[in-house]
């Protein structure tokens, strides 16, 4: 399978500031996705981001609050805007190939 | 909506031995996926096995296999000869076509290997 990383890897950020999530995949994928670990739960759905079109949010998240671009077939943003310690949290983009999803190594944010 | 349910918040296992853990999940649907992604400390997601809705016969990879009921709506990840290395946080995730490929997980099962 395709090879996903992500930038940062972990940031510690002040509250109100803004923090961007980068998402890259070594080949072109249709479907990219972006979930939310918050401590000790498991993952939600934030987005699904498509190139081409704008993101699909789920329910309780809204593009205000979580901006994603999707420029092309290889690369996505998040942003975490406005910041408040309730985001401190793991997030987590994928991407999907056939019917399977598969991970990048996450960002961990901590908000102060 | 899809719901996915694993009972077993903790369990436990000797090295070497064989442990189970249980998910259960919901659907009206007949075309879905389930999958078992393996989360150890490092935090990074790992695809440990893939089950199609429309295939009989159980998943194996290795050392993992998969006892998928359908009709129970049950789908089982059993780990032979534990190794340390399984020592993670395992969830138990259903997709479904007609949700635009997302992924329902359930609320995950921390295996602890002992030496």
């Amino acid at each position: 399978s395709a090879v996903i990383s992500q930038k940062p890897s972990r940031d510690i950020c002040q509250r109100g500031t803004s923090l961007t999530i980068q998402c890259q995949v070594d080949s072109q994928v249709t479907m990219m996705f972006w979930y939310r670990q918050q401590p000790g739960q498991s993952l939600t759905l934030i987005a699904t981001a498509n190139q081409g079109s704008e993101a699909t949010y789920e329910s309780g998240f809204v593009i205000d609050k979580f901006p994603i671009s999707r420029p092309n077939l290889t690369f996505s943003t998040l942003t975490v805007s406005n910041m408040s310690p309730e985001d401190s949290s793991i997030y987590l983009c994928s991407f999907g190939q056939g019917a399977s999803q598969y991970f990048g190594p996450g960002t961990r944010l901590l908000v102060l | 909506a899809q719901t996915v349910t694993q009972s077993q918040p903790e369990m436990s296992v000797q090295e070497a031995e064989t442990v189970t853990l249980s998910c259960t999940y919901d659907t009206s649907e007949s075309d879905y996926y389930l999958f078992w992604y393996k989360q150890p400390p490092s935090r990074q997601m790992i695809l440990v096995i893939r089950q199609e809705a429309y295939k009989q016969q159980n998943a194996t990879e290795n050392r993992f296999s998969v006892n998928f009921q359908k009709a129970a709506k049950s789908f089982s990840l059993k780990i032979s000869d534990s190794q340390l290395g399984d020592a993670a946080m395992y969830f138990c995730a259903s997709l479904h076509r007609s949700s635009n490929y997302k992924l329902t997980f359930g609320k995950g099962t921390l295996l602890t290997v002992n030496p």
